[in-house]
């Protein structure tokens, strides 16, 4: 079975300050990986996937991150951070094989940013 | 339609009672998944069809629970003689297909408070 840890429920950076989400996954093969945000009130939105191609994989509003097979990680950064980022963010992992898209998503990281 | 749709956006009820809601997907999504997202526990899988195929029903967390989708569109969630453990946000998702690469669509939810 598939599992991902976020580790830290919530992280607070100041305003231009690097931001550092953490994911591991478990998995017996190298899944696929998303992160989502979610904002308050609203649904969850894709940032990025990877999906075995690059390692390293940009997404939207600046966001990237590295598929580290021998981690076992899948961490999310952002260079500088800006205060509309204030959000949740979760990262998910869906099988490599089979038909289901079924995602596994772990408890989500609160994102603090500070003037 | 532009996104996921879903309805209502809030809905309280009496324990013991029975509720529906509601999820359009986005035109031409064969898949559609429901999930539930409790306050500190993420997301948590429930019910997920893909074309006309038997849905996957493997996240349902009791008999109380069932989802159809009529015409391979629209999903109703309905939720028999709710209990107080049953409050949570309900998310409906589509995606174009079914693999492990595809992307899911949320909408912004279904907030459901038994009192």
């Amino acid at each position: 079975a598939q599992s991902v840890t976020q580790l830290g429920s919530h992280v607070s950076v100041s305003e231009g300050a690097l931001v550092l989400l953490r994911c591991n996954y478990s998995s017996s093969v190298p899944p696929y990986l998303f992160w989502y945000v979610q904002y308050p009130n609203q649904g969850l939105q894709l940032l990025l996937k990877y999906t075995s191609a690059a390692t390293l994989v940009k997404g939207i509003n600046g966001f990237e991150a590295e598929f580290k097979k021998s981690e076992t990680s899948f961490h999310l950064t952002k260079p500088s951070a800006h205060m509309s980022d204030a959000a949740e963010y979760f990262c998910a992992v869906s099988p490599h094989t089979g038909t289901a898209s079924k995602l596994t998503f772990g408890t989500g990281t609160r994102l603090q940013v500070t003037l | 339609g532009a996104g996921v749709s879903q309805s209502p956006s809030n809905k309280v009820t009496e324990k013991g009672k029975d509720v529906e809601l509601r999820c359009d997907p986005i035109s031409g999504h064969t898949a559609l998944y429901w999930y539930r997202q409790s306050l500190g526990q993420g997301l948590e899988f429930l019910i997920y069809f893909q074309g006309n195929s038997a849905p996957d029903k493997s996240g349902l967390p009791s008999d109380r629970f069932s989802a159809e989708r009529t015409g391979g569109s629209v999903s109703t969630l309905t939720i028999q003689r709710t209990q107080q453990e049953d409050s949570a946000v309900y998310l409906c998702a589509s995606s174009q297909g079914a693999t492990g690469a595809n992307v899911l669509t949320f909408g912004a939810g279904s907030r459901l408070t038994v009192l």
